[in-house]
């Protein structure tokens, strides 16, 4: 049973450029939820997908923006970046919408804009 | 913003003491997860503990829950070498909508626990 993966493992890009990550969610489940979690904190919500649609959304600014596939894999992406958005971008799946299950995350993607 | 606020933010012991982490969050929850991170990597999922529980054991791990003084308290006993990480706490945010709602976590900034052989 595999646990949910994430591509790719690290990615340096500089400022201004644009960026897609990408993650499967964990065989069974159909919500994914992407995290920001920059050196010495705590993971920060983005937003969340289910059944194709942003459902919620954390304090991003619109660079950050998301898809969600019929296969519920999902990107991430992130236009104009800016050194600050730096950080360790994690990937969380969850069964059904409207339940409180627990979130599988994956082992992220490091990010650094030089 | 962060909810929870782990405490203490580092902690380290000897292989076998116990460790005891502790949480504070600011507003109404409908349950609390604790995590498990090495060294900047994924987070493994520990415990989750309901608003409406109090204890829950797993393992070498109990969890406490007070809603009243909005804190929670993750002890490790007989800890391991392997023990050796960064915990954080997460609170659910439900949030109502149509078609229903789902809940986002909101995590601290952790505890980094090191037990040395």
């Amino acid at each position: 049973d595999a646990g949910v993966t994430q591509s790719p493992t690290h990615l340096i890009k500089t400022r201004g450029q644009q960026v897609t990550l990408r993650c499967s969610p964990k065989s069974g489940h159909d919500t994914v939820s992407w995290y920001q979690q920059a050196l010495g904190q705590g993971p920060q919500f983005i937003f969340q997908y289910y059944e194709e649609e942003e459902r919620q959304r954390g304090n991003f600014p619109d660079r950050f923006s998301g898809h969600q596939f019929p296969n519920y894999s999902s990107e991430l992406n992130v236009n104009a970046l800016l050194l600050g958005d730096s950080a360790l971008y994690l990937c969380a799946s969850s069964f059904g919408w409207g339940v409180q299950e627990t979130q599988y995350f994956g082992p992220g993607t490091r990010l650094l804009v030089l | 913003s962060q909810q929870g606020e782990e405490d203490p933010q580092a902690l380290s012991i000897q292989e076998g003491e116990n460790a005891t982490m502790n949480c504070s969050y600011k507003t109404s929850i409908n349950n609390l997860q604790w995590y498990r991170q090495n060294s900047g990597r994924g987070l493994v999922h520990l415990i989750l503990i309901r608003s409406n529980e109090r204890e829950k054991h797993s393992g070498r791990l109990r969890v406490t829950l007070d809603t009243s003084k909005k804190s929670s308290s993750l002890l490790i006993t007989a800890s391991r070498a392997a023990d050796t990480a960064s915990y954080f706490c997460a609170t659910d945010d439900k949030r109502g909508g149509s078609g229903g709602s789902n809940y986002k976590l909101t995590f601290g900034k952790g505890t980094l626990l090191t037990v040395n052989p």
